[in-house]
């Protein structure tokens, strides 16, 4: 498996304008995570999926960002309008979750290379 | 109050010496808890999960005190390939495996 894909690797782009982030899961994966990461906030979670639906976005921070997962196997972050303030390295992640978990579960989440973002 | 909380560091210590790390988890509900490595602009990677009973790795040693809602990571015997950044996680099964991290711990070994 080549493991979790993201596209682009690098974005620029103006203050203002559409940014689409993509996500490619692991196959057989049922979860999947955006992050963002900056040196300030660390790693922020902003929206999980389980089975392609939306569980929780209370991370996403504000109505500018919003995600979808339309199948099993790809997933958008989309920022719009984008501003400077949203420069940082957006990463996906994907997990198998187990149908009854109970105690700890030995469940590993793989993370795509991330997608640089810069808005000038 | 985060879910997840770390000293950020750095942590700066020679050769051989041994490190620890540390990290606070706010909800007691069912979980599942890990340590990561983050190298310098890349992807974090499973460093290792934390078992109730404590585990242990080579030179890695993760505990966990669920009283105290407490894990620790342990490296002896540091190297200078052991630098990178050490992410505490924790899922959250009661919350449909919602995945936290802490910010993270930046270590440096120095010859």
């Amino acid at each position: 498996d080549a493991g979790v894909i993201q596209s682009p690797r690098h974005e620029v782009t103006e203050m203002g304008q559409e940014v689409t982030l993509r996500c490619k899961p692991i196959s057989g994966h049922n979860s999947l995570f955006w992050y963002r990461q900056t040196m300030m906030r660390g790693l922020e979670l902003l929206i999980y999926f389980n089975n392609n639906v939306p569980i929780d976005d209370s991370g996403m921070p504000e109505d500018r960002f919003s995600a979808k997962m339309p199948n099993a196997s790809f997933s958008t972050l989309k920022i719009q309008p984008s501003e400077p303030r949203d420069s940082a390295v957006y990463f996906c992640a994907s997990t198998l979750r187990p149908r009854f978990p109970v105690g700890h579960m030995n469940t590993e989440a793989f993370f795509g290379q991330g997608t640089r973002l810069t808005v000038v | 109050r985060k879910e997840v909380e770390q000293d950020p560091g750095p942590f700066n210590v020679p050769e051989g010496a041994t490190v620890a790390f540390n990290c606070t988890y706010s909800n007691s509900a069912s979980q599942s808890f890990f340590w990561y490595r983050q190298d310098c602009r890349k992807e974090p990677k499973l460093l290792m999960s934390v078992y109730s009973s404590g585990n242990e790795d080579g030179r890695f040693t993760a505990q966990l005190n669920r009283a105290s809602q407490y894990i620790s990571l342990l490296i002896r015997d540091s190297k200078l390939s052991d630098s990178a950044t050490y992410l505490c996680v924790v899922t959250f099964w009661n919350q449909g495996g919602k995945l936290i991290f802490g910010q993270g711990t930046e270590l440096s070994v120095k010859p």
